[in-house]
């Protein structure tokens, strides 16, 4: 099973700062098959990131995917009121099984 | 535009089983890989497995993977003519008590794939 560390725990930040969120795997994800996702509360997560870096459908620019192997990260440059929330990644290189991250929470300093 | 909606009880006993039902509409159920994720405070979010129907055989019960934490307890399964699939969870305790989603994987296809389209969920808890 991969394992998926993510770090900080909590990003505590103002609108306008640069965001950088780390996802380190127990083990290599083959072909950067990770994806990220925001999670406002009493929603499902939302789709942000796949393949490490590729922007989903709909999601603006200033969400940004990079990373290879164990270590990933997703960065937001500039932070948009609405972008406060809590932020996972997942790996889908290994389904035996599926696995995400425990979050980081972004939240409004 | 594709749309998921869970039902099901919300209350289960311990020791019961689990039974929830995802909708979808908009599209069709085959050549996409259905899964089913739970979100517990204590667990976060957990694969519990998925279902996978090509359309191209006769064969309508799908192709399954789950969750070797899980295996033992779980099955899930699809009806292609109502476009739905199901999630079903045996001998639950309160460590099931979670909100349970179903989604789609992105591509056609594809298992290996981040899920791009979520039902909003639904609140189960497990007690007496």
């Amino acid at each position: 099973e991969i394992v998926l560390t993510q770090s900080p725990g909590t990003l505590s930040l103002s609108p306008g700062d640069r965001a950088t969120l780390s996802c380190r795997a127990s083990q290599s994800v083959s072909n950067n098959y990770l994806a990220w996702y925001q999670q406002k509360p009493g929603q499902a997560p939302k789709l942000l990131i796949y393949d490490a870096s590729s922007r989903a459908a709909g999601i603006p620019d200033r969400f940004s995917g990079s990373g290879s192997g164990t270590d990933f990260s997703l960065t937001i440059s500039r932070l948009e009121p609405e972008d406060f929330a809590v932020f996972y990644c997942q790996q889908y290189a290994d389904s035996s099984p599926l696995t995400f991250g425990g979050g980081t929470k972004v939240e409004i300093k | 535009q594709v749309q998921l909606q869970e039902s099901g009880p919300g209350l289960v006993k311990p020791s019961e089983t689990l039974s929830l039902t995802c909708a979808m509409s908009g599209g069709s159920i085959s050549n996409y890989y259905w899964s089913w994720i739970r979100q517990s405070p204590g667990k976060g979010l957990e694969w519990i497995g998925y279902i996978f129907y090509s359309g191209y055989t006769i064969d309508y019960s799908g192709y399954t993977k789950y969750n070797p934490s899980l295996k033992s307890r779980v099955a899930i399964s699809l009806d292609t003519s109502e476009n739905h699939f199901f999630l079903r969870l045996s001998s639950v305790t309160a460590a099931d008590t979670a909100v349970y989603f179903c989604a789609r994987h992105s591509r056609p296809q594809w298992n290996h794939d981040g899920f791009n389209i979520w039902g909003q969920g639904a609140v189960v808890t497990v007690s007496t």
